[in-house]
């Protein structure tokens, strides 16, 4: 079955420090990988993804490439700031008719000033 | 406009009660999912439906029992509840094709005493 692996936290960093969070998966065909990032007190929300081999997927100063051949998609962002402090899901899933989608289980990041 | 709403965001209870949680997408999606996050942050699928049939039962107890009434809602019942079904869960919907990403709700804390 699919299933997909993340950095374990937490991770504590100095506001302005590098990011990386490493996320690898192991999946049968091509599936769709994502980043989700849930804030305190919230539901879970998209913060990028990439839908084939070699796609990169930005936002808010964060990236990941789909690497098929390390099957591998580390999130990375050069200079993080406090309110990037959330917890941060690796996903895939299946580019099928209502494909499930298989999470991590989550990594905590707090950025201190 | 909220996309997915959940009601209600904080339900205390006690042990052996039966309660209902409500949830409901406008993005006029045919996929809807249920999630339980616990306090670890680690997030599991409990229930997926298309089009309001089920297409995702991952081993839950059968004291809970989801009900989608049209595609725009899909809700929660939970009978005989136990210590252990405190956790936060979460709704989701999505086209179906599982290129696209999740659209969660806020959730809601589930305490039983």
């Amino acid at each position: 079955g699919n299933s997909v692996t993340q950095m374990e936290g937490p991770v504590t960093l100095s506001e302005e420090a590098f990011l990386t969070i490493n996320c690898t998966y192991t999946a049968t065909g091509y599936p769709s990988l994502f980043w989700y990032v849930q804030y305190p007190g919230e539901g879970l929300q998209l913060l990028l993804k990439a839908t084939k081999a070699d796609d990169k997927g930005s936002n808010k100063g964060f990236e990941a490439t789909y690497r098929k051949e390390t099957t591998s998609f580390h999130l990375e962002k050069g200079s993080v700031q406090v309110s990037d402090s959330a917890v941060y899901f690796c996903a895939l899933s299946a580019n099928t008719n209502a494909g499930k989608s298989t999470f991590g289980d989550g990594t905590t990041l707090t950025v201190k000033p | 406009d909220t996309a997915v709403s959940q009601t209600p965001k904080y339900l205390v209870t006690q042990m052996g009660n039966d309660k209902s949680i409500k949830c409901e997408q406008n993005l006029g999606h045919d996929t809807m999912y249920w999630y339980k996050q616990d306090s670890k942050k680690f997030l599991k699928i409990m229930f997926s439906y298309n089009n309001k049939e089920l297409i995702i039962n991952e081993t839950v107890p059968n004291r809970f029992s989801p009900k989608s009434p049209d595609k725009a809602h899909l809700n929660l019942h939970i009978n005989s509840l136990e210590l252990g079904d405190s956790a936060v869960y979460f709704c989701a919907s999505s086209q179906v094709d599982g290129r696209y990403e999740q659209y969660f709700g806020p959730g809601t804390r589930l305490t039983v005493t």
